[in-house]
């Protein structure tokens, strides 16, 4: 099942807007990662975030981890045509596992 | 390295038909996973190995899916019989351990049973 609940479904902005996703998950985590993929490619990795971190930064990305809230944010800034896709978070849970679970995932259209 | 080799890219096959997908993970990767990927049920992990032992084959649907992983740069994902059901893009990830690294994905196999 999965552990992810990501929010919107579907997100459209204009080139130069800033895009922000939501993920929530259940349980306990050791870590959350956020990819990306184009349609009808694979998933790409974007970044990882420690249960330990409450935010980091990678280029025009910028996640936040709330462990309290069981939930964390992908913020892109200043948006690209090319950033259109749809964007996964996954996590591993805290105990023994590396059992990478995905969310349901945001479809971003950034038009230019 | 190439990345993450899965062949297939497309399959048509038909009802009661075995289907058997491949997977080259990046050599040195000791993490292998296997996904399904549909409209109505996302991204759903079916199996993951560690050095080539299977290590949580919960999301395997049913008995008609099998993986094996015969050695550390390969593995095989069947379906056997195939039902139209089965239809989905099945992707396979290799990692070094995702308690600390990232996954990395093939381009996936597209699977229509007819």
């Amino acid at each position: 099942s999965q552990q992810g609940e990501e929010d919107p479904q579907a997100l459209s902005i204009q080139e130069g807007e800033n895009a922000t996703m939501n993920c929530s998950y259940k349980t306990s985590i050791n870590n959350l990662q956020w990819y990306r993929q184009n349609s009808g490619r694979g998933l790409v990795h974007l970044i990882l975030i420690r249960s330990n971190e409450r935010e980091k930064h990678s280029g025009r990305l910028r996640v936040t981890l709330d462990t309290s809230k069981k939930s964390s944010s992908l913020l892109i800034t200043a948006s690209r045509a090319a950033d259109t896709a749809s964007y996964f978070c996954a996590t591993v849970y805290s105990y023994n596992t590396d059992k990478l679970i995905f969310g349901t995932g945001t479809r971003l259209q950034v038009f230019p | 390295d190439a990345g993450v080799i899965q062949s297939p890219r497309h399959e048509v096959t038909e009802m009661g038909q075995e289907v058997t997908l491949r997977c080259k993970p990046i050599s040195g990767h000791d993490y292998l996973f296997w996904y399904r990927q549909t409209m109505m049920r996302g991204l759903e992990l079916l199996i993951y190995f560690n050095n080539n032992v299977p290590i949580d084959d919960s999301g395997m649907p049913e008995d008609r899916f099998s993986a094996k992983m015969p050695n550390a740069s390969f593995s095989t994902l069947k379906i056997q019989p195939s039902e139209p059901r089965d239809s989905a893009v099945y992707f396979c990830a290799s990692s070094r351990g995702t308690q600390s690294a990232e996954a990395f994905f093939g381009q996936g196999t597209r699977l229509t049973v007819v």
